[in-house]
Formats: structure tokens, C-alpha cells, sequence
């Protein structure tokens, strides 16, 4: 069935870079999501990537796509104590739909 | 800053109380979702919304009833909750609900006594 993992938790200092990896089932995606959210508040769209590309870059933000492995990872650079937060990767699944399957979301936790 | 819009923030409801909760987008997105979401996990899906006519239902209980009484707004009705209903009830839209990317509100957090 359709399912998307990620590890549950990354601790690192500022000013170091934070990797969040995630994989999923579904080959039909077509875009591939990274969400944010912080304590008490909704999810924030972080950045998508479309399932021909391998790479985007936005800022500090590295998206990676490997799409033979079904790996999505996000990389940012100089992580700040703002980044705490919980990072949920994203896909659509199967079927021509709207509806999200979630990771269950990894907590970032950055230490001063 | 959040393109949509859910109003209460907070909502503390008894067992016998009607309420709702309401949703805006300006965007001029033709898809309105609502997810559940409980403490430490990913979103639900509850309902899905496509150019104001209900396309997807996740099973919901009835006491959940939803409305869309127009392409900018979407409602929650809630009547006779249970204490495990409390959760944080997010409000997406996107432009249409064919695989484009969807945009959350803030939420409603509500508790049910």
C-alpha cells in the first residue's frame, strides 16, 4: 500500500547543516512535498520538488530526489534555532487525487 | 503569513453543544480540504471539497458535517463530539484537486469536555 517513512528525530548545533530523509511507495507521484510546522501552529509549505527533477534549491533549502530509490531528502544549510520545528514529507499516493499521504513527521530539534 | 484562514483559533466545546468552524481562501483555489490532526502525528484526511461539490468522505463520523457554501468557504459542523474529537482541525486548499500542491491554515485546536 501507499506509505511514506521518515525517521522520527535529528538533533544538531546552529550553524551546522540538518538533513531530513524520507521514502515513499507511490512511482505515480508527481510532486513530492516537505512541510513544516511549528509548535501550535498549521502546516507551512515549505518547498515541492516535481517528480522530473533531481534537485532545487531555495536559499538555505536543498531538496533531493532519487527517484529509483524512492529517497526525498532535505537539506538546510545553517540551521537556526528557528528551524525547530517538525518537517513532514508529503506525496499524493495513487489515484488522481488531491489527498496527502504524510511521514510521520521528524522533530529537528537545534541546540545553540 | 497563511493564505487561509480559520477562525476560531481555539474552541472548547461540551458533549451537547452545536458548533462550527469556518475556513477562507482567497487564492481562488477550486479544492477545500479538512484534516484532522492529534498531538505528535501527521494529518488525516477528513473531507475533500472540488468545485463546492463534496469528492471524498474518509469514512467521517456524522456528528462531523461539512459544507461549502461557496469556491472561497468552507464549514465544519460539529454536534455531539466525544472527548477523543479534540485535535487540531486544519483547513488546505489547492487549485484544483488533481496533484497540486496544497496550503494549510493555522488550524482550529478544539476541545471537547
Amino acid at each position: 500500500g501507499e506509505d511514506v517513512e521518515q525517521s522520527l528525530f535529528l538533533s544538531v548545533r546552529e550553524g551546522d547543516s540538518s538533513v531530513i530523509n524520507c521514502t515513499y511507495t507511490d512511482s505515480s507521484s508527481t510532486y513530492l512535498y516537505w512541510y513544516k510546522q511549528e509548535p501550535g501552529a498549521g502546516l507551512q509549505l515549505l518547498t515541492y520538488i516535481f517528480s522530473n527533477m533531481d534537485m532545487k534549491q531555495d536559499q538555505r533549502l536543498t531538496v533531493l530526489l532519487n527517484k529509483k530509490d524512492k529517497h526525498l531528502s532535505l537539506r538546510i544549510a545553517d540551521t537556526q534555532t528557528g528551524d525547530s520545528a517538525i518537517y513532514f514529507c508529503a506525496e499524493h499516493g495513487s489515484g488522481n487525487t488531491g489527498k496527502l499521504i504524510f511521514g510521520q513527521g521528524t522533530t529537528l530539534q537545534v541546540k545553540p | 503569513d497563511t493564505e487561509v484562514t480559520q477562525t476560531p483559533k481555539h474552541l472548547v466545546m461540551g458533549m451537547t453543544n452545536k458548533k462550527s468552524l469556518k475556513c477562507e481562501q482567497h487564492m481562488g483555489h477550486r479544492a477545500m480540504y479538512w484534516y484532522k490532526q492529534k498531538a505528535k502525528k501527521p494529518p488525516e484526511l477528513m473531507f475533500v471539497y472540488s468545485y463546492e461539490k463534496l469528492s471524498i468522505n474518509e469514512s467521517v463520523p456524522s456528528r462531523f458535517s461539512p459544507e461549502c457554501p461557496n469556491s472561497s468557504l468552507l464549514n465544519l459542523h460539529l454536534h455531539a463530539l466525544q472527548p477523543e474529537d479534540s485535535a487540531l482541525y486544519l483547513c488546505a486548499s489547492s487549485q484544483d484537486d488533481r496533484r497540486s500542491p496544497l496550503h494549510f491554515g493555522n488550524g482550529t485546536r478544539l476541545t471537547v469536555t
